[in-house]
């Protein structure tokens, strides 16, 4: 499995703010993901982070809410922009790696967003 | 896109017996079916996945089973203990290179 670490890991905003969240893995991973997981909801994708290239968002995602970087192979951010109440989750970065013989996704511990 | 239905959305059984939690996908093309538990407060941790190629995977007392044909799967959970209380997930994805889709959640109570 990965090390995979966020910082921050809450976070207390006003809204028209903007944060950068920041997702470091221990090895070079190919696959990395954004999940925003709403207060008591479950997980949803927001985009695939693509080294080297534009990040991949999912259906009412945006690039310009939540522009994402992937400098490397093991470090990714993603930015909520011009936040609002919600926009307040945990955000979640997942990264595919190889377990076993078989590529398995595993999440980081996530960061907390309130946004007043 | 894909759509995944979960049931039921809590489940309270008595410690011992046996736990089943339901989930069916939409979209044909996927082929991995991971679960995760997520204690409070906490990041979701994979407890046991399976892939199109296999209709049954088993790990000590925790079990999924896939029907492609009918495009469900089910997550299995015998002698539960009350550390098995959690929110627990199912999702799909159609290979190594999609993000997951997930289900709304089971919360799992287990009573002494």
């Amino acid at each position: 499995s990965a090390v995979i670490s966020q910082k921050p890991s809450r976070d207390i905003c006003q809204r028209g703010t903007s944060l950068t969240i920041q997702c470091q893995v221990d090895s070079q991973v190919t696959m990395m993901f954004w999940y925003r997981q709403q207060p008591r909801q479950s997980l949803t994708l927001i985009a695939t982070a693509n080294q080297g290239s534009e990040a991949t968002y999912e259906s009412g995602f945006v690039i310009d809410k939540f522009p994402i970087s992937r400098p490397n192979l093991t470090f990714s951010t993603l930015t909520v922009s011009n936040m609002s109440p919600e926009d307040s989750s945990i955000y979640l970065c997942s990264v595919e790696a190889r377990d076993r013989g078989t590529d398995t996704q595993y999440f980081g511990p996530g960061t907390r967003l309130t946004v007043l | 896109g894909e759509n995944v239905e979960q049931h039921p959305s809590t489940l309270s059984v008595q410690e011992g017996d046996s736990a089943v939690i339901k989930c069916t996908y939409s979209d044909s093309a996927s082929n991995y079916f991971p679960w995760y538990k997520q204690e409070l407060g906490k990041r979701p941790q994979l407890i046991i996945d399976i892939r199109s190629n296999v209709g049954e995977k088993k790990d000590q007392r925790i079990a999924v089973t896939l029907n492609k044909t009918a495009k469900h799967f089910s997550l299995h959970i015998t002698e539960t203990q009350p550390e098995d209380s959690a929110v627990y997930f199912c999702a799909a994805a159609g290979g190594g290179a999609d993000g997951l889709t997930f289900g709304k959640g089971t919360h799992l109570i287990i009573q002494p």
